[in-house]
């Protein structure tokens, strides 16, 4: 079945430092990829998303390269903000559904 | 606009009771997802729907249903509890159907004991 794999599980930076969190999916029919943050008792929140036509996408801080040859999506944070300390997953979906397929999670500390 | 809204937010349940948990989508949405978060598996995809129709469904069984109102609004239904179905239920919308991004409510802790 459809599978992402998520890397690494727990990330620990130096405020100001950048942070880098790989994904791998399994579907090739996937063409969507987005990223959510999830603070402790809250809803995971949806930070960047990248569609299967385009390369790279940014956002301030917040980056996202796609490489569909390889199947491999990244989330880049730069100049890291102790309020950046949260989980992160990726996921992925195909053509047509609205099913995101989840990573395992990142956990990213920012330490000041 | 106010975002997802999920109610109960805290729930106790035991062994072999029923639960319903309900979702209201943001204005305007008309497609919600249903997703269930726990330690060992993670985030997993429930069931979707959109226009009062169940469009896609994940690998749980029976005893996992869900329904949709025509005012957008939804509600899963849990029936006989096990202990395994204590987890963070999740419900997202989003506009439309085509990989529309879908915007997470808090969630509705469940502990089955």
């Amino acid at each position: 079945g459809e599978n992402v794999e998520q890397h690494p599980s727990t990330l620990s930076v130096q405020e100001g430092d950048s942070a880098v969190i790989k994904c791998t999916y399994s579907d090739s029919a996937s063409n969507y990829f987005p990223w959510y943050k999830q603070e402790l008792g809250k809803g995971p929140q949806l930070i960047i998303d990248i569609r299967s036509n385009v390369g790279e996408k940014k956002d301030q801080r917040i980056a996202v390269t796609l490489n569909k040859t390889a199947k491999h999506f990244s989330l880049h944070i730069t100049e890291t903000q102790p309020e950046d300390s949260a989980v992160y997953f990726c996921a992925s979906a195909g053509e047509g559904f609205q099913k995101l397929v989840f990573g395992t999670g990142t956990r990213l500390l920012v330490s000041p | 606009k106010a975002g997802v809204t999920q109610t109960p937010r805290y729930l106790i349940k035991t062994r072999g009771q029923q639960v319903t948990l309900s979702c209201s989508p943001i204005s305007g949405h008309r497609s919600v997802s249903w997703y269930q978060q726990t330690p060992g598996q993670g985030l997993q995809f429930l069931f979707e729907y959109f226009s009062e129709t169940q469009r896609n469904k994940g690998n749980f069984p029976g005893r996992f249903s869900g329904r949709q109102f025509s005012n957008s609004r939804s509600e899963m239904n849990v029936s006989t509890l096990e202990l395994g179905d204590s987890a963070l239920y999740l419900c997202a919308s989003s506009l439309g159907v085509y990989q529309e991004t879908q915007y997470f409510g808090p969630g509705t802790r469940l502990l089955v004991l």
